[in-house]
Parts: C-alpha cells; structure tokens; sequence
C-alpha cells in the first residue's frame, strides 16, 4: 500500500503568513493528490485536486503543486479562518492508508 | 446546492448492528459513486467504501470487509451502510461523501456533517 506523510503535524503561525504543508507519498503517484480542510467540529472541504486544480469557490490564495512522490500546499497569506487540519489525500486508487496523517495549523 | 444528511448513528454494544442512511439533494444522486468516509476521535480520515451509481461496484476498507455493506436506493435518493459485527475500534464520525465521478475516483467534493456512532458496553 502506499503511505501518505505529511508534514509538519503542527504548525504555528499568525494571521498573514505565508505557509508550506508538506505531503509525502511512499511511491509515485502522479498527479492523483487532493487536499482537504476540516474545521474542528466540521466535515473536511476539497480544496485542491489533481495537486494544483483548485476546486470551485476556494479562495485563491490556496496553492497546491508536486507530482509523483512530494507536495505542498501554500496558503499565500493567512486568513483566520483558515486555522484548521489539513489531509492530503491520494485519490482515483483503491488502496488503504490513502489518506495523510493531517497537519493542524495553529494561531501563534 | 448539495446537500447530504447523514443519520442512523448512536451507541451499539460490540458485537451489534447499525444501519447509516444518506439523504442527498441538490444534485442527480444516480449519477455519481458516494462514499462512506470515517473519523475516529482525535484521529484522522479513513476511506470505508465506495458504490458505484447502480450499485453494481462496490469497494470496501480492508478493516470493514466481511462486516459492512455499502447499499443505495436511487429513488430515494439515500447512501446507505449496514454496520455489523461491531468493534470498538469502528467508534467514529460516519461521512457520506458525494464521488467528483460517476464511476469512483475516491474524490470526496461534497460532505455531510457525519453522524457518530459509538461501540461500547
């Protein structure tokens, strides 16, 4: 099975700030990579798909770039209600584990 | 707009059964694969299953396999999963998610607000 990880688990930061999630694969997995965001207390939201596609009605300032095995995704200037988990995800394959672990960004 | 409302969650003893439903709106349900997608307190997400428009495709996790069934009444447009054989480790927040694809890239854009259920004696 292929292995998400992502990276760091937290991440601190203030209103404004630029920020880099990091999503690793354990082997290539192309462009097939997602990201999602959960508010605490809320259902996870698809932000990205196919690692750069924004998804309608996300704010520009979400990013998402790599291929094959590494991924980020950038919050150009942070909002307050962008303070949540974020999931990579590696879809259109019928594997276990494809989810990552979640980073949680934090208000410094 | 789409709308999904899962419901049928609670305490079961382990062991138990329990039935989920997904009432969906806003969108042609028999169009699309839907999905049940899970979070355990504390932790993070976890794929459970997926059915293909006419049901004819089913994909379930390794960790429910022989135990939970993926079902859908198109004309009612409702997502079902019956949960048997209940563990405690099953324990989770329940999401029905709507598939971007009819035939099932396990790309979740629409979401419920989740329904818990709780496997304790």
């Amino acid at each position: 099975d292929i292995r998400m990880t992502q990276s760091p688990s937290t991440l601190s930061a203030s209103v404004g700030d630029r920020v880099t999630i990091t999503c690793r694969a354990s082997q290539s997995i192309g462009s097939w990579l997602a990201w999602y965001q959960q508010r605490p207390g809320k259902a996870p939201k698809l932000l990205l798909y196919k690692a750069s596609s924004l998804e309608s009605g996300v704010p520009s300032r979400f990013s998402g770039s790599g291929s094959g095995t590494e991924f980020t995704l950038t919050i150009s200037s942070l909002q307050p209600d962008d303070f949540a988990t974020y999931y990579c995800h590696h879809y259109n394959t019928y594997h276990m584990y494809t989810f990552g672990q979640g980073t949680k960004l934090e208000i410094k | 707009e789409v709308q999904l409302l899962e419901s049928g969650g609670g305490l079961v003893q382990p062991g138990g059964s329990l039935r989920l439903s997904c009432a969906a709106s806003g969108f042609t349900f028999s169009d699309f694969a839907m999905n049940w997608v899970r979070q355990a307190p504390g932790k993070g997400l976890e794929w459970v299953s997926l059915t293909s428009p006419n049901s004819g495709t089913t994909y379930y996790a390794d960790s429910v396999k022989g135990r939970f069934t993926i079902s859908r009444d198109n004309s009612k447009n409702t997502l079902y999963l019956q949960m048997n054989s209940l563990r405690a480790d099953d324990t989770a927040v329940y999401y029905c998610a709507k598939d971007r694809t009819l035939w099932g890239m396990f790309l979740f854009d629409s979401w419920g607000q989740g329904t818990p259920v709780t496997v304790s004696s």
